[in-house]
């Protein structure tokens, strides 16, 4: 069954380095979406992505913050300079059309030092 | 505002026992509502999606329900099972479809 593929799993980085959390969509959905979870909260939305730009995104989606499709394949999201509360679960979604149903990466925790 | 509720935070039962996990949202202008399944430290599982315009859907075991118009969907699971044990969660999409606001979850431990 085709999946939504995220690594690495687990990154630790130093406050204030740039981190690149990398994910493979589903290989014929159009919609792409990044969300986050700190431990023991929600699960928030950071921001939606499609036909090469970014859809809708949320307030926490900040300058720090940037989305990439560099190829047909790969969906990426940069923070540029990070911070201690960007510690959290980052999750990755595609889904085939607006408003379909959603499959979900497992996740990269990222560790922020 | 959209915001997502859920009830209950947690719920612990026998095995066997149907039961009912209970969402609300305050913005019923919504495109869709999405039920999750998520196992600790791991991703979130689509377990059913029902459109603004529906009002019901089913897959095994399970049954969600829509009414856009009070705000409520319920999750409906049959005959429940010690592998059923993992957080529930509710989303729903804004209007544009490309926004998903989740609740907080129900954490369902299902005894054997």
């Amino acid at each position: 069954e085709p999946e939504v593929t995220q690594t690495p799993s687990h990154q630790v980085t130093q406050m204030g380095q740039e981190v690149i959390l990398r994910c493979v969509p589903i290989s014929n959905h159009l919609y792409f979406y990044w969300y986050r979870q700190i431990l023991g909260q929600k699960v928030e939305f950071l921001v939606s992505f499609y036909n090469n730009e970014i859809s809708e995104k949320s307030e926490i989606f900040d300058d720090q913050f940037s989305v990439e499709r560099p190829d047909g394949s790969n969906f990426t999201l940069k923070i540029r300079s990070t911070k201690l509360e960007d510690s959290a679960m980052y999750f990755c979604a595609s889904t085939r059309d607006r408003g379909t149903e959603a499959f979900f990466g497992q996740g990269t925790r990222l560790t922020v030092v | 505002k959209q915001e997502v509720t859920q009830i209950p935070a947690a719920l612990s039962v026998p095995e066997g026992e149907n039961l009912v996990l209970n969402c609300s949202f305050t913005d019923s202008a919504i495109y869709n509502l999405q039920w999750f399944r998520q196992d600790p430290g791991k991703g979130l599982t689509s377990l059913l999606l029902i459109q603004s315009s529906q009002r019901e859907q089913t897959s095994g075991r399970l049954n969600a329900s829509l009414d856009k118009s009070s705000g409520r969907s319920t999750l409906y699971i049959a005959a429940s099972q010690p592998g059923d044990s993992a957080t529930y969660l509710c989303a729903v999409s804004n209007t544009g479809g490309f926004k998903t606001i989740f609740g907080a979850g129900t954490r369902l431990f299902v005894k054997a």
